[in-house]
């Protein structure tokens, strides 16, 4: 079965401060790994997309690694805000017969402290 | 706002019952798809469509469960008779698609919140 599993399930950490999310997949055939940032209440809205030839990806203070042989990926957040506040949810995504098919994470989720 | 909507943005309703939620994809998107999401929990695939076409269900769409997507624009999900398990945020996302191989962003709505008492 294809899965992906995120570590740790939550954190805790101080404003300014950076973490770091992790993601590991065993979804065979991959396409592509993406990573949503979801507040509470909220739709997913997406952070980075890599595909299978890039290992990094920068948006802003997000940084996402890949590593397509350990099937693993990362999401470094730097000087972290109030507002990074929220679920960080990995996604990869398989080629199937009709499109791609998205098979999401569990969730981090990340609670940025004053 | 050009981006994915939702209506009822909450909806309570006593077991049973037929629900139905619609969404409103960007307008020059031509793939929709519907996702279920519980507390705590990753969003899971339901279903999804090309233009008219509904190209893909999960085995998590039981029969109690249809969408259309009639015109190739708005979508609707409709449950019927209604069960407590049922209980969860259902998400709507769009995007492009059509090429192999290509990576299309999905925008998700802001959901539908279904309490089934």
């Amino acid at each position: 079965k294809n899965q992906v599993e995120q570590s740790p399930q939550s954190l805790i950490i101080l404003e300014g401060k950076n973490c770091t999310l992790q993601c590991n997949y065993t979804v065979s055939p991959f396409s592509n790994l993406r990573w949503y940032k979801q507040d509470t209440g909220r739709g997913p809205v997406s952070l980075t997309i890599m595909t299978f030839s890039e290992n990094t990806k920068s948006n802003g203070r997000y940084t996402a690694t890949l590593d397509a042989d350990t099937k693993q990926s990362s999401l470094h957040i730097t000087a972290s805000q109030l507002s990074d506040s929220a679920s960080y949810i990995c996604v990869v995504s398989a080629p199937n017969n009709a499109g791609n098919m998205l098979t999401f994470g569990g969730g981090t989720r990340l609670m940025v402290k004053p | 706002d050009t981006g994915v909507s939702q209506d009822p943005r909450h909806k309570i309703t006593k077991r049973g019952q037929n629900v139905t939620f619609r969404c409103d994809p960007i307008s020059e998107h031509n793939r929709l798809y519907w996702y279920r999401q519980t507390l705590g929990q990753g969003p899971e695939f339901l279903t999804y469509f090309q233009n008219e076409a509904q190209l893909e269900k999960s085995r998590l769409l039981s029969d109690r469960f249809s969408a259309e997507r009639p015109k190739g624009s708005f979508s609707t999900l409709e449950i019927q008779r209604t069960e407590q398990g049922d209980s969860a945020m259902y998400l709507c996302a769009s995007s492009l698609g059509g090429l192999a191989g290509m990576a299309y962003e999905q925008y998700f709505g802001p959901g539908t919140r279904l309490t089934v008492t």
